[in-house]
């Protein structure tokens, strides 16, 4: 267990459907941050949050929001859901936004969109 | 977004072999790189980060060094063993943002 908690650890779910999925960072962590793994794809940046603060913006698409709570649990929004959304989501959180110290990963939230 | 580039994508090596392999990174507004090794079915776990130019870091068999003006890190396996077996992400961070490239998957046969 890393500490990073992410439900739910599977979803199914319909084209136009929305979804929320969960990520509690570890113990003293304040910094969040989600990605997204595609199938045959890379890890790929979404969003970065410290301390309720959006800090960083990747490539995410206007369906998708994010936000993190003053408990310091973040939730990532997928709204009007397509096929293409699909994918393994992770979130993983660091003691801070510097960059410099590492991430610890969630085990992940596998999304089927049908 | 800056693009983080890994090579090989693959690597297929005998156990006890040493290997390497590259990430290249975009060398403007760099502030750190981090290293992960990611098994099949786990997710993604911490070995190194670096951030200062010419960084070398270790642990057990495996190191890596950084150039920062150059824009690359190396990560090194002595003697690998089929557990090394896994995929090796790379990701450089600038401006809050970490970006990880595509890996190298190695295969350590027995």
């Amino acid at each position: 267990d890393s500490g990073v908690t992410q439900t739910p650890k599977h979803l199914i779910t319909a084209t136009g459907q929305r979804v929320t999925l969960r990520c509690s960072p570890r113990s003293g962590d304040l910094s969040v941050y989600w990605y997204q793994q595609s199938l045959d794809q890379g890890l790929q940046f979404l969003i970065q949050y410290y301390n309720g603060e959006e800090r960083a913006k990747g490539n995410i698409l206007e369906r998708f929001s994010a936000q993190q709570f003053p408990d310091l649990h973040s939730e990532l929004n997928l709204s009007s859901l397509e096929l293409g959304d699909s994918a393994l989501y992770f979130c993983a959180s660091s003691v801070d936004s510097s960059g410099a110290n590492v991430l610890t990963f969630g085990a992940g939230s596998r999304l089927t969109v049908l | 977004i800056l693009n983080v580039e890994q090579s090989p994508q693959s690597l297929h090596v005998q156990e006890g072999d040493s290997t390497n392999f590259t990430c290249s990174f975009p060398s403007s507004n760099f502030y750190a790189l981090h290293w992960y090794r990611w098994e099949t079915a786990k997710s993604p776990e911490a070995l190194f980060v670096m951030t200062l130019n010419g960084d070398e870091k270790k642990k057990g068999r495996i190191s890596a060094t950084l150039n920062t003006k150059e824009g690359y890190s190396y990560l090194y396996i002595k003697g690998s063993q089929p557990e090394d077996s896994a995929t090796y992400l790379c990701a450089s961070d600038s401006s809050y943002k970490l970006i990880f490239g595509s890996g190298t998957r190695l295969l350590v046969r027995p």
